[in-house]
């Protein structure tokens, strides 16, 4: 079945020791989107791939930066983790970036920081 | 500003009760409302979505409806594995984003 994946799908790291989160996809979509989500709140957009293309959000931290090597994946690199990075990360992809497109998320990742 | 508020915020039902979820918006240019189905620790997977005013959606025990205000999200005769937070998003015409409301959690008890 085509599916979003991601891995590992529980990360502990050390504040300030860098981390990166993966997630690869079967769909072959061309837009891949890292979300942060934290306990009972909605999910919250970091950024997006269109492409190659990256897009950031105007309020994600520099401290997190993303990679996406080729269509089927893309990384979420955490450079310096704090306590309040702890959450779960959650990828997903489109179709297209065009308006109306369905987003698919994987499992996510539980990010904890010690 | 785009919003999305989602009522109530848990609800509890009996095994059987149906009810209803609701999804309240307001959006510049609605080009999608979308609902996703959470259980804890996973990712959201997702159920309906809906384009314009008076659209309706059916999956198994659950019927999805869009006025111009609001989606309804409602459940028939709920069984226990229905048990899960429902998140309503919303997708405005200036680009990809989702808007997404807080949810609601929902827990049925046999």
């Amino acid at each position: 079945d085509a599916m979003v994946i991601q891995n590992p799908r529980y990360q502990v790291t050390q504040f300030g020791k860098p981390v990166t989160l993966s997630c690869s996809q079967t769909l072959n979509h061309n837009v891949m989107y890292w979300y942060q989500q934290k306990s009972s709140q909605a999910p919250k957009l970091l950024f997006h791939y269109y492409d190659k293309d990256f897009n950031n959000e105007a309020d994600t931290p520099d401290n997190f930066q993303s990679r996406r090597p080729n269509t089927s994946f893309c990384f979420l690199d955490i450079r310096s983790p704090g306590l309040g990075d702890a959450a779960m990360y959650l990828c997903a992809t489109s179709r297209a970036d065009r308006v109306g497109e369905t987003q698919y998320f994987g499992p996510g990742t539980r990010l904890l920081v010690l | 500003e785009d919003q999305v508020t989602q009522s109530p915020e848990a609800l509890r039902l009996q095994e059987g009760e149906s009810s209803s979820l609701n999804c309240s918006y307001t959006v510049s240019g609605l080009r999608g409302l979308f609902w996703y189905r959470q259980d804890p620790g996973k990712g959201p997977e997702f159920l309906f979505t809906l384009y314009s005013a008076g659209e309706e959606k059916e999956k198994e025990r659950l019927k999805a409806t869009l006025t111009k205000k609001e989606s309804f999200l409602h459940i028939t005769a709920p069984k226990p594995e229905d048990s899960a937070t429902y998140l309503c998003a919303v997708r405005n015409n200036q680009g990809g984003k989702l808007i997404f409301g807080q949810g609601t959690e929902l827990s049925v008890k046999p």
